[in-house]
């Protein structure tokens, strides 16, 4: 199947500063990128749509001025958490979706990047 | 409305037994795509089955099936003869729409622990 990294697989930072998180495709093209939140012991909360060359599609509840998306290829989309705070700390984890695919399953998750803010 | 419910937090299953993951969704949407998900304790999230709601027959993938009931909107997943290493958290997701471009929801998960 299709390859998606992410990096950091884990970041420790203080309070106030900021996070940027990568969300690679590999061995496709994504026109479209999601970014998920996972508390502990909680499921997968979409916390935005990245699209290709536009702006991000940001879920309710979700501040676009904390967390920045920026698509500026088909192959990465990256995910800002400016100023982060404690509350912020959890695991954030991207899907990729294919430019041209059959395949029903189009979207592929990344590992995962723990964030853990002091 | 939930849209995707996983009313069972954990459970339990000898290895080498089968086990059965239950998942309703809410749509009124007529096309929409079914999704299992495993994640272990690494955290990567790893596909297991799809099946799409003008589907006919259920899918398999190995010792994946998925019981899909559309009537009655559910989506159980079917595990045969657990091991060990299917220890870990199900998520059941759903996409409405035909793009597949179009997001995913989640249910709240299943853990599952094998027991040898």
């Amino acid at each position: 199947g299709a390859v998606v990294s992410q990096h950091p697989s884990r970041v420790i930072c203080k309070s106030g500063t900021s996070v940027k998180i990568e969300c690679r495709s590999l061995d496709f093209q994504a026109t479209t990128m999601f970014w998920y939140r996972q508390f502990p012991k909680q499921s997968l909360m979409l916390m935005a749509t990245s699209n290709e060359g536009s702006k991000a599609t940001y879920e309710q509840g979700v501040e676009k001025d904390k967390f920045l998306i920026n698509h500026a290829s088909l192959t990465l989309s990256t995910l800002t958490v400016t100023s982060a705070h404690p509350e912020d700390s959890s695991f954030y984890i991207c899907s990729a979706r294919a430019v041209t695919s059959g395949d029903r399953n189009t979207q592929y998750f990344g590992p995962g990047t723990r964030l853990t803010v002091l | 409305a939930q849209k995707i419910t996983q009313t069972q937090p954990g459970m339990f299953v000898q290895e080498k037994e089968a086990v059965t993951l239950d998942c309703t969704y809410d749509t009124s949407d007529p096309s929409y795509g079914l999704f299992w998900y495993k994640q272990p304790s690494s955290g990567e999230m790893i596909f297991l089955i799809y099946q799409g709601s003008y589907d006919q027959q259920n899918a398999t993938e190995g010792r994946y099936s998925l019981n899909f009931q559309k009537a009655r909107k559910s989506a159980n997943l079917v595990i045969s003869a657990s091991q060990l290493g299917d220890s870990a958290m199900y998520f059941c997701a759903m996409r409405e729409g035909r793009a597949a471009g179009n997001k995913l929801t989640f249910g709240g998960g299943t853990r599952v622990l094998v027991k040898p």
